[in-house]
């Protein structure tokens, strides 16, 4: 199986700030990344996929890069909204495996 | 849009087999192209990929899981299942239901509906 890596696990922030969550895969994956954000009590929600590209509905303040093993999500401006956790997600192989999450803190 | 509602019994003894359904509202669970799968998250832990299955009938299970997963489609009902036998405390978690266009990432989630193993 794959192993994705997530750093930090846990972010203290602002609102404002540039936060950037790093994921690492144990081989390379192409761009076959996505992230999701997941609050307390719901379901995850997509926010990026193929690595880069913005699922409709989501703010231009997130993005995604990365390609091979080294991904990264940003977000430019946090808002209030935006404190939850986020996973990382590699879809090249099966099974299809998860970061370890990284809950972004006020 | 596509929305996605988890159904079943919220808890199963162990030994037993567990049996969820999803109901797919918004659109047909048969268009060409999409795929259907389950997700499970332990109370307080990471994600985990169950299996998927293709409009078609095609299914991809996680290899920890596979002997015990049994993922199916039903067009009539505009649904899919989710079967996992000889269940333990192990299996206890919130089990999501999801979807899309591409086997390669889910837009669709429904809201999760957890399930206890307990006797």
């Amino acid at each position: 199986d794959i192993q994705m890596t997530q750093s930090p696990s846990s972010l203290s922030a602002s609102v404002g700030d540039r936060v950037t969550i790093t994921c690492r895969a144990s081989q390379s994956i192409s761009s076959y990344l996505n992230w999701y954000q997941q609050k307390p009590g719901k379901a995850p929600k997509l926010l990026i996929y193929a690595a880069s590209s913005l699922q409709s509905g989501v703010p231009s303040r997130f993005s995604g890069s990365g390609s091979g093993t080294d991904f990264t999500l940003t977000v430019s401006s946090l808002q209030p909204e935006d404190f939850a956790t986020y996973y990382c997600q590699q879809t090249y192989s099966t099974p299809r495996t998860f970061g370890q999450g990284t809950k972004l803190e006020i | 849009q596509l929305q996605l509602q988890e159904s079943g019994p919220g808890l199963v003894k162990p030994s037993e087999t567990l049996s969820l359904t999803c109901t797919v509202s918004g659109g047909s669970i048969s268009s060409s192209g999409y795929y259907w799968g389950w997700i499970r998250q332990p109370p307080g832990k990471g994600l985990e990929w169950i299996g998927s299955i293709y409009y078609s009938g095609s299914t991809y299970y996680n290899p920890s899981l596979k002997s015990r997963v049994t993922i199916s489609v039903d067009t009539s009902k505009n649904q899919f299942s989710l079967k996992l036998s000889s269940v333990t405390a192990a299996d206890t978690a919130l089990y999501y239901c999801a979807g899309g266009i591409t086997y390669y990432y889910d837009s669709s989630w429904g809201q999760g509906t957890l399930v206890t193993v307990s006797s």
